[in-house]
């Protein structure tokens, strides 16, 4: 039962780089996610993506690029990696749909550890 | 914006008190609130969650948390904190469009023998 599954756990980058942090869920949902954790700061959403083909901006999106060419797959791309990115990542799925289906629970990865030199 | 602020950055209590995490957000409407709990190196995982209708709501793992819109607070509780309880909670409300998460910055607990 694998739910919500990143890959990689760890990378170190050196700036200017590029590097592209998979996502994949099991689950059939239809709503994700990819935030970033930094100390004192909680989670801030960076992208997010509600079916299959369609992405929108979250509250810190600068500087990331999105893909949901499947519906289990989220692709979070950085196309020149800045030191200001060294943070955690994670993603989450969720059932879609409104009324008394909206807001159903995130479920997360376990994160992705990305510094940048 | 909606928004959500937890007061104590650090908490930390001995095994076997009783515990309680503040959190207080900022929303134009009736709010989805959630409390989430972050293990060391592991993803996010859901406590407890309010929709609508009682304003009490019991989570997982004896936790349970009350809804006051008068206040707006949804602070976490537990009667009898157990040493494995260390670790980090974020408070979180939800929007109805796209089914977005705002978090507060977190509380992380540690917990003495």
């Amino acid at each position: 039962n694998a739910g919500v599954t990143q890959t990689p756990k760890f990378r170190v980058l050196k700036t200017g780089q590029s590097m592209t942090l998979l996502c994949a869920q099991d689950m059939n949902h239809e709503y994700m996610y990819w935030y970033r954790q930094d100390p004192g700061m909680g989670l801030r959403l960076i992208h997010y993506s509600v079916g299959e083909g369609t992405t929108a901006k979250g509250e810190v999106p600068d500087g990331y690029n999105v893909s949901r060419l499947k519906k289990q797959n989220f692709l979070l791309g950085l196309e020149s990696a800045a030191p200001s990115q060294t943070s955690v990542y994670f993603c989450a799925s969720s059932y879609g749909g409104t009324g008394i289906n909206s807001n159903q629970p995130q479920h997360f990865g376990d994160g992705t550890r990305l510094s940048i030199l | 914006a909606q928004s959500v602020t937890q007061p104590d950055i650090h908490i930390t209590v001995s095994e076997g008190a009783s515990l309680e995490l503040r959190c207080n957000y900022s929303y134009g409407a009736t709010p989805y609130l959630f409390w989430y709990v972050q293990s060391p190196g592991q993803g996010l995982q859901l406590l407890l969650k309010y929709f609508s209708g009682d304003t009490l709501v019991q989570g997982i793992k004896g936790f349970e948390a009350e809804f006051k819109r008068s206040q707006s607070s949804f602070n976490l509780r537990k009667p009898s904190v157990h040493w494995s309880d260390a670790a980090e909670y974020f408070c979180a409300v939800g929007a109805r469009a796209g089914n977005m998460l705002t978090f507060g910055g977190g509380t992380r607990l540690m917990v003495k023998p």
